[in-house]
């Protein structure tokens, strides 16, 4: 079976451009997550979606983040316009159901802004 | 509020040692715990998981027990292997406080196992 797919792996763009990073969730699952990891704040919980609805957006850093979930195999992570301080490394995660369920994770999008 | 706090690292061990990586938390209620890994240059793997009071989770060879009373998830594992060789996150989701399936992670601990 695929685990959570992402892409691209890795990119690398300058200071003032539009990055979007995307993925597709596992089969089934109707939750969805978006994390950031950085040395100095770890992991970042950015905005988590249930069922295609965005649930909790609260850990979006700022108005330059934005994300979507047109259905339910697809969502994006968007940045415009892009700063230095961005670079991170962006992972998606998707589970399903209740009671809290294992979280299967992407192998992550490796953000470099220049 | 929700947290978890973690040994800082890196924990630097011989193969076959004992390896303990201590976690407590924060938390109203009783939330679920779990244990997550990563290997370099790869996303996070649930490694365990425990979801009432003096549960023990427990895979390859890793072990961690639901201890309400001192609030601690600690991880354990008999011999490392190189192999180990990962970063350790332990973590919690508690529905009761936010209602729903929000991870709240520490901070990670760095394990490194020499031949």
């Amino acid at each position: 079976d695929a685990g959570v797919i992402q892409s691209p792996r890795h990119e690398v763009t300058e200071m003032g451009q539009e990055v979007t990073l995307r993925c597709k969730p596992i089969s089934g699952h109707n939750s969805l997550f978006w994390y950031r990891q950085t040395m100095m704040r770890g992991l970042e919980l950015l905005i988590y979606f249930n069922n295609n609805v965005p649930i909790d957006d609260s850990g979006m850093p700022e108005d330059r983040f934005s994300a979507k979930m047109p259905n339910a195999s697809f969502s994006t992570l968007k940045i415009q316009p892009s700063e230095p301080r961005d670079s991170a490394v962006y992972f998606c995660a998707s589970s399903t159901g209740d009671p809290p369920n294992e979280q299967f994770f992407g192998p992550g999008t490796r953000l470099t802004v220049l | 509020g929700n947290s978890v706090t973690q040994m800082e690292g890196p924990v630097t061990l011989s193969e076959e040692a004992f390896l303990t990586i201590n976690c407590t938390y924060t938390a109203t209620g009783y939330p679920s715990l779990f244990w997550y890994v990563q290997y370099p240059g790869e996303g996070l793997q649930l490694l365990l998981k425990a979801t009432k009071a003096d549960d023990k989770g427990s895979n390859k060879g890793f072990e961690a027990t639901y201890r309400k009373e001192t609030t601690s998830f600690h991880l354990e594992k008999g011999s490392v292997q190189v192999s180990d060789s990962a970063v350790y996150f332990c973590a919690l989701i508690n529905r009761e406080d936010t209602g729903f399936q929000k991870l709240v992670f520490g901070t990670g601990t760095r394990l490194l196992v020499s031949p």
